[in-house]
């Protein structure tokens, strides 16, 4: 199993770019989750998705949009860049549901935007 | 107001010694689980150890337990005998309610040193 992916690494962006994070896993995960993570902040929420077709906001998601058409794939777009928007983004699935449910994550996206 | 906070913005600790990492967390769900993470250098993030709220015991995974203090809404994280590969950022989450749908909230970090 590849478990989390993610792409790109690493992107720069001019102020009013768009572009779309890939993230994608392959554990039949229900779950999946898109963070940005500041210094100094920890991970802050973006959107999250409990499945196929089902996506909500999380704590930060102003400037993003998601959407689930499979269980495997859950990419991220930037509508128009600012440099706000600077900063490392980690994608994570988990088997959701009750109780006991690690979340992985995959190895980040680090985003500059100019 | 801060869900999970953590006061220790740094921590030194010397190599084969136990070190306690604080968190303290807020909510009013009776169902939750609490996480421990930690990020090295290279970014990545680990999964270190898991409480329930329900849990009787405290979680231990190895070197790694948790102090689980529910009436103080405490979860430290214990380290035993330190190695230089622990020097990292450690977060401490929590995950509220008991189905779909809930979210993940992360603590600021302490960035943990191990010195030969």
């Amino acid at each position: 199993n590849a478990g989390v992916t993610q792409t790109p690494k690493f992107q720069v962006l001019k102020t009013g770019q768009s572009m779309t994070l890939q993230c994608a896993q392959d554990m039949n995960h229900e779950y999946m989750s898109w963070y940005r993570q500041d210094p100094g902040m920890g991970l802050r929420l973006i959107h999250y998705s409990v499945g196929a077709g089902i996506t909500d906001q999380g704590e930060v998601p102003n400037g993003y949009n998601v959407s689930r058409s499979t269980t495997e794939d859950f990419p991220l777009r930037l509508l128009s860049a600012a440099p706000s928007q600077t900063s490392v983004y980690f994608c994570a699935s988990s088997i959701g549901g009750f109780g006991y449910n690690e979340q992985f994550f995959g190895p980040g996206t680090r985003l500059t935007v100019l | 107001a801060q869900k999970i906070t953590q006061t220790q913005p740094g921590m030194f600790v010397q190599e084969k010694e136990a070190v306690t990492l604080d968190c303290t967390y807020d909510t009013s769900d009776p169902s939750y689980g609490l996480f421990w993470y930690k990020q090295p250098s290279s970014g990545e993030m680990i999964f270190l150890i898991y409480q329930g709220s329900y849990d009787q015991q405290n979680a231990t995974e190895g070197r790694y337990s948790l102090n689980f203090q529910k009436a103080r809404k405490s979860a430290n994280l214990v380290i035993s005998a330190s190695q230089l590969g622990d020097s990292a950022m450690y977060f401490c989450a929590m995950r509220e309610g008991g189905g779909y749908g809930q979210n993940f909230v992360f603590g600021p970090g302490t960035r943990l040193s191990v010195l030969p």
